[in-house]
């Protein structure tokens, strides 16, 4: 069984500070995805990133960065210079290889006050 | 527009009634997702077709749900006798071949159940 947890609940921020949202995961398979997704208050998700288990390279995309550890089963997002419109949930996600299912964390709510 | 759309985007009903909802994925969509959310918890996984081949269906979904895509277009999910436990937001997604884990959401169908 594939599990994902986000142990923040809520993180408050100021905007222009950075911020990271953790992500854990288990699984047995050894090829597998990791996704991150965001709900903004109109409520609907939005795809941010996947990343496969063969592939360890952070990525970074403008104020987006994500760190993925295999040895310590994290990916973890980092959002730098927050701004308002960063204000979302933000889900973790896995699938394994052969499944098309996503299985979703609980969600980070992210708060960044002007 | 030319995203996953739904309908209802919101139902009240009355504990033992039935309900239906619609959804019309992006057209070049092959694949289509059901999942529901309920307050402060991520998307759970219902079932998933590909074409009009229902092929996951998750241990969560009781006999009382049932899901279709008949042509391979657009898909519905119906509940019969609802219970207030099935009060949630049912989201529907899509994602095209050779894009896993890529999903496009609708925003949703919220339903109370009274």
């Amino acid at each position: 069984a594939q599990k994902v947890t986000q142990a923040q609940t809520e993180i408050s921020v100021v905007e222009k500070e950075d911020v990271t949202l953790d992500c854990v995961y288990e699984t047995r398979d050894t090829t597998y995805y990791l996704f991150w997704y965001k709900q903004p208050p109109s409520g609907e998700l939005v795809f941010l990133i996947r990343r496969n288990s063969f592939d360890e390279q952070n990525e970074i995309s403008g104020r987006y960065s994500w760190n993925f550890q295999k040895s310590t089963s994290s990916f973890n997002f980092t959002i730098t210079a927050s701004q308002v419109v960063d204000s979302a949930v933000y889900f973790c996600a896995l699938s394994v290889e052969g499944y098309s299912t996503l299985t979703f964390g609980k969600g980070t709510m992210l708060l960044v006050s002007p | 527009d030319t995203g996953v759309s739904q309908d209802p985007r919101h139902k009240i009903t009355k504990r033992g009634q039935n309900v239906t909802f619609r959804c019309d994925p992006i057209s070049e969509h092959n694949r289509l997702y059901w999942y529901r959310q309920t307050l402060g918890q991520g998307p759970e996984f219902l079932t998933y077709f590909q074409n009009e081949a229902q092929l996951e269906k998750s241990r969560l979904l009781s006999d009382r749900f049932s899901a279709e895509r008949p042509k391979g277009s657009f898909s519905t999910l119906e509940i019969q006798r609802t219970e207030q436990g099935d009060s949630a937001m049912y989201l529907c997604a899509s994602r095209p071949t050779g894009a896993p884990g890529e999903l496009f959401f609708g925003e949703g169908s919220r339903l109370t159940v009274l």
